[in-house]
């Protein structure tokens, strides 16, 4: 299968401790993005990065969130000293963006963090 | 900033029927990109159908098909011969069409779709 995958996808962790998302995007694909859905809600886009380069962050990626994309291949997104409120789902997504080309998002299927 | 607004916190359709899932959106951009985008239990984010804004023709996509208002600011969603397999989260969303093409989306905060056998 060469979609976008994500690991873990749950995870439970006590309220101050540190957690690591990984996220696989589709091999060709330069850009991936880095969305937060909360329960009821719609995703909300939190970063996303061109090959190495993170190119945005939003507003909603405090100082205790970070997120790598070494060598343009794998994403590592990390939450320090977790809040209950960074109780959410974490959805990676990647695109392959070049000049002319439609380009279309896809999605994995997101890691549940749930923060006691 | 440009919210999305889906009024229909849940919709049900008896199989092999038709229905409509509502979509208002606020923006003060002329170019920008709409999507109707599906969430099974699986949680995976499916695409099921784009519209560009400066695109008059309504797009279609086998069953599904929009009813694109730019005037109102209004994008819903026609689901054709209902199938069980159509049964998700149904999420509109905006993107604004600038020169870096980034898909930063705009959700809505969804419509669950249930198919009656």
């Amino acid at each position: 299968d060469t979609g976008v995958s994500q690991d873990p996808r749950h995870k439970i962790t006590k309220r101050g401790q540190n957690v690591t998302f990984r996220c696989d995007p589709i091999s060709e694909h330069n850009r991936l993005y880095w969305y937060r859905q909360t329960l009821g809600q719609g995703p909300e886009f939190l970063t996303y990065f061109q090959n190495e380069a993170q190119l945005e962050k939003s507003r909603l990626l405090s100082d205790r969130f970070s997120a790598e994309r070494p060598k343009g291949s794998f994403s590592t997104l990390e939450i320090q000293r977790t809040e209950q409120g960074d109780s959410a789902m974490y959805l990676c997504a990647s695109s392959a963006h070049y000049r002319g080309l439609d380009e279309k998002l896809f999605f994995g299927s997101g890691t549940q963090l749930s923060v006691l | 900033a440009q919210t999305v607004t889906q009024s229909q916190p849940e919709m049900s359709v008896q199989e092999a029927e038709t229905v409509t899932l509502s979509c208002t959106y606020d923006t003060s951009e002329s170019d920008y990109y709409l999507f109707w985008y599906k969430q099974p239990p699986s949680r995976q984010m499916i695409l099921v159908i784009r519209q560009e804004a400066y695109k008059q023709q309504n797009a279609t996509e086998n069953r599904f098909s929009v009813n694109f208002q730019k005037a109102a600011k209004s994008f819903s969603l026609k689901i054709s011969d209902s199938q069980l397999g159509d049964a998700a989260m149904y999420f509109c969303a905006y993107r604004s069409a600038d020169g870096q093409g980034a898909q930063k989306l705009v959700f809505g905060q969804g419509t669950r779709l249930t198919i009656n056998p």
